[in-house]
């Protein structure tokens, strides 16, 4: 597709269980990011990829959150033993190389609720 | 003191007015800078990038930076309705991560 794709859009889901979370980046995108908006907060980065390596996993917030990157396309997004205060929407970027100058396009989110 | 500063707002002006929003950030090594808009419930859009000191115009959108003063300013003239949004400020960080404030709430009323 054109855009940055993710998927599903919601998940509702009850505490302690895993959840996964996809993202399809812009064809050709070599950078991607994981982000998470919680309401009323900014925008909280989680991790970075540059093709299927993280050189950056600086923003998971526990060792529940995992992602990883297959033939420098699709990530997901694991969180294992889900906690209400996961609950959140999870963005994910990408851009052409992650270069300094060069835009992060958004997908639509995910909007997760741990019930 | 957070990386990325805004005024949460809301900000209300009228419809044709000139909204100014602002934004400080912590990091005097930051070079790279952008105002993303969030309609609610939608996903962040890409409005300006700025990288060097002064002023950069694109339509009805100005976006100003002042690196000495670590600020960055985004002006938005003839202020429609369907500007009203939430505004972000980030800039980069390490690994090229966006920073983001928490964002200005702009409202644009008829």
């Amino acid at each position: 597709g054109a855009g940055v794709s993710q998927s599903p859009s919601n998940k509702v889901t009850e505490k302690g269980k895993d959840v996964e979370l996809r993202c399809d980046p812009i064809s050709g995108h070599t950078a991607l990011y994981w982000y998470r908006q919680s309401l009323g907060q900014g925008l909280e980065f989680l991790i970075y990829f540059q093709g299927n390596s993280a050189p950056d996993k600086s923003g998971l917030p526990s060792d529940r959150f995992s992602a990883e990157r297959t033939g420098g396309s699709v990530s997901t997004l694991t969180i294992q033993r889900t906690q209400q205060e996961d609950s959140a929407v999870y963005l994910c970027a990408s851009s052409p190389q992650g270069l300094s100058n060069q835009p992060q396009h958004f997908g639509d989110g995910t909007r997760l609720s741990i019930l | 003191q957070k990386e990325v500063e805004q005024n949460s707002g809301p900000l209300s002006v009228p419809e044709g007015a000139i909204a100014s929003l602002n934004c400080t950030y912590s990091d005097r090594g930051s070079q790279s800078f952008f105002w993303y808009r969030q309609y609610s419930g939608k996903s962040p859009e890409l409005i300006m990038s700025i990288y060097s000191n002064g002023d950069k115009e694109d339509g009805r959108f100005t976006a100003q930076l002042n690196k000495a003063s670590q600020y960055v300013s985004l002006l938005i003239r003839d202020s429609q309705p369907s500007d009203s949004a939430t505004y972000l400020c980030a800039l980069r960080g390490g690994f090229q991560k966006l920073v983001f404030g928490t964002g200005t709430r702009l409202l644009v009323s008829p």
